[in-house]
């Protein structure tokens, strides 16, 4: 079956801009996490939903939020960028175990 | 979810035994013990979990002694591609909204 599937795979935005990720779970997977990975603080998790409704929240700023479809698809969106957020966003698919994907590359400058 | 403790890094050679310790002396009684691959700008990739005694797939072995407060990750003849960076986790794995708490991995490095 298809894996876990994150668009756009780069992205590139300026300081101040919002933007939005995207995140396909496997089939039948209703839990989709949400993690951020930099070279100075490694993998931190974000936000977690369960059948379109947020279960857990990480320890992040307002400017991150998230949703999740009736599909389990799941989207998170960072509004006003700052150079900080520029790191590797990486999503979680969960049934029994977790399962990511490729994660997508957010490029602040 | 319990704190571990890994390696910062590690090097090896090519048909070699690599064998990763996790320290994880606060596990509780329903964690589990899960081991990831993360190769540079991709996602964790799950390569092996356990909560006692030894557990062994395809590509790896886990050995984990009576007390659990610590564990083994053992890869065999590891070859250049192993190179990448190697995580424990321990935590209750069910479907609960248990998030995943990453320590900063080990960093193994397979030279020719």
């Amino acid at each position: 079956k298809a894996g876990v599937t994150q668009t756009p795979r780069y992205l590139i935005k300026t300081r101040g801009q919002q933007v939005t990720l995207s995140c396909s779970p496997i089939s039948g997977h209703r839990s989709v996490s949400w993690y951020q990975q930099t070279p100075g603080q490694g993998l931190q998790f974000l936000f977690e939903y369960f059948s379109e409704t947020q279960r857990n929240k990480g320890n992040f700023p307002g400017r991150f939020s998230g949703r999740q479809f009736s599909n389990s698809r799941s989207e998170m969106n960072v509004s006003t960028l700052e150079l900080g957020d520029s790191a590797l966003y990486l999503c979680a698919s969960s049934d029994y175990g977790y399962t990511f994907g490729s994660g997508t590359r957010l490029t602040v400058v | 979810l319990a704190k571990t403790t890994q390696p910062i890094s590690m090097d090896s050679y090519e048909g070699q035994e690599v064998n990763i310790t996790c320290s994880h002396n606060n596990i509780a009684t329903n964690d589990y013990i899960t081991w990831y691959q993360q190769f540079p700008s991709q996602g964790p990739r799950f390569i092996i979990q356990g909560y006692k005694t030894k557990v062994t797939n395809e590509v790896a072995s886990l050995f984990i002694p009576a007390d659990r407060k610590s564990s083994t990750l053992s890869l065999p003849r590891v070859s250049l591609s192993d190179t990448a960076v190697y995580y424990c986790l321990v935590g209750d794995m069910d479907n609960a909204g248990n998030m995943l708490t990453f320590g900063g991995g080990t960093r193994l490095m397979v030279k020719p």
